[in-house]
């Protein structure tokens, strides 16, 4: 158990809606990430926040947003969706700002299926 | 793209020891090697990380090569639940971040019985 907890496991939705994902991270942990992992991309990085303020962004799409609220918990909004958003989403987190020498934890992911 | 190269894929007999290789020939001086394990499907898991020293922990031993441009992940006695696929990263400096981890493909290690 990494101790970053992810909300909910599995979510089935339909063409066009908009979810929510929900991330707490390990306890003293101030930088929360999120990636996606879908079977023809693997593991692609998202964006990352720390201590409430976005940090580093990498291949997410301009109908995706994320957060991270004063009590250091962050929610990935997913809105628009698509057949091909279909994919494990992870949540990681870290002590810092995320240099070299930090480890980043991952969260047992949520499930998203887009009918 | 990631800077590592892994072969697809590896057997290892239960009980033996599993030597994973991983290639890095354009690692930079500062730039560590992470290695992280995902079981199906399960959320990447953290083994272990290391800059040109050997380093050992209670899952596994990392052996970086001199050069650097090469590491091994060694599991010493591999049992059926590491079956798993094995992801070696570079850390890699993007513009002065280095906090997105890189996945490559990795190796999926398949432990027999």
């Amino acid at each position: 158990d990494s101790g970053v907890t992810q909300t909910p496991k599995h979510l089935i939705t339909a063409t066009g809606q908009r979810v929510t994902l929900r991330c707490s991270p390990r306890s003293g942990d101030l930088s929360v990430y999120w990636y996606q992992q879908s079977l023809d991309q693997g593991l692609q990085f998202l964006i990352q926040y720390y201590n409430g303020e976005e940090r580093a962004k990498g291949n997410i799409l301009e109908r995706f947003s994320a957060q991270q609220f004063p009590d250091l918990h962050s929610e990935l909004n997913l809105s628009s969706l698509e057949l091909g958003d279909s994919a494990l989403y992870f949540c990681a987190s870290s002590e810092g700002t995320g240099g070299y020498q930090e480890t980043q934890y991952f969260g047992p992911g949520t499930r998203l299926l887009v009918l | 793209d990631a800077k590592t190269t892994q072969p697809t894929s590896m057997d290892c007999a239960e009980g033996r020891a599993a030597n994973l290789p991983c290639n890095h020939s354009t690692i930079s001086g500062n730039e560590y090697v992470y290695w992280y394990r995902q079981i199906h499907s399960q959320g990447p898991q953290y083994i272990i990380h290391g800059l040109k020293n050997n380093e050992t922990n209670e899952m596994a031993s990392l052996i970086i090569t001199e050069d650097r441009k090469s590491s091994t992940l060694i599991l010493p006695h591999a049992t059926l639940r590491d079956t798993a696929v094995y992801y070696c990263i570079v850390r890699v400096n993007y513009g002065g971040a280095t906090n997105k981890l890189i996945f490559g493909t990795g190796t999926l290690l398949a432990v027999q019985p």
